[in-house]
């Protein structure tokens, strides 16, 4: 069974830019979740994504945004990069259908964001 | 506020020895909690998840508890070696909530030879 994918695994932007991070979750898995990792706030959650719609969001300003497609894979954009989104961008696969989440999430590699 | 604490600093033990890192939190009820191992550049990989009235769980060198009273999970790996150097996870989940996962910072730790 294929484990998470995400695409690119890195990128350098610069601020003022957007980016479009993906995420292809394991096979029949419908939510997707979006975190971000940085060595001062550690893992925070920016928003989880069910069969296309939004169903939690973290505390992140709207340039963090993201969506779902009908075939689970998800993207998230961040608009008007600042120096501080420099981060590593996780995102973790579940079956998404309970409550509460009694399942392990599967987490990709990352992507690696620099805003230079 | 709510907060959930790991020990910030980075555990160095010898290998042979138990590991025990600790998962404390505040203000938060949570239904079940999770340990992941994330090495470096890479995504958490899941490793133990504990009921909120379990007390116990094993697996293998690895086991977790789950004291809801004094708001406190203690993971430990017994008979350590060198490769389970990493960084250790604790999340917690919510009975508000489907897929999220609330994070602390990790507890670095070292084993050496």
């Amino acid at each position: 069974k294929a484990g998470v994918t995400q695409t690119p695994r890195y990128l350098i932007k610069t601020r003022g830019q957007q980016v479009t991070l993906s995420c292809s979750p394991i096979s029949g898995h419908r939510s997707v979740s979006w975190y971000q990792q940085t060595p001062g706030q550690g893992l925070q959650f920016l928003f989880e994504y069910f069969s296309e719609t939004q169903r939690n969001k973290g505390n992140f300003p709207g340039r963090f945004s993201g969506r779902q497609f009908s075939n689970s894979r998800s993207e998230m954009n961040v608009s008007t990069l600042e120096l501080g989104d420099s981060a590593l961008y996780l995102c973790a696969s579940t079956t998404g259908v309970s409550r509460p989440m009694n399942t392990e999430a599967f987490f990709g590699q990352g992507t690696r964001l620099t805003v230079v | 506020s709510q907060k959930i604490e790991q020990n910030s600093e980075a555990l160095n033990i010898q290998e042979g020895k138990t590991a025990t890192l600790t998962c404390n939190y505040t203000n938060y009820s949570p239904a079940y909690l999770q340990w992941y191992r994330q090495d470096p550049g890479r995504g958490p990989v899941f490793l133990l998840l504990i009921r909120e009235n379990e007390k116990e769980k094993r697996k293998e060198r690895l086991k977790v508890t789950f004291d809801t009273t004094l708001k406190q999970s203690l993971f430990h790996i017994t008979a350590s070696q060198p490769a389970d150097s990493a960084t250790y996870l604790c999340a917690l989940s919510m009975n508000s909530g489907y897929s999220t996962l609330t994070f602390g910072k990790g507890t670095m730790l070292l084993v050496s030879p």
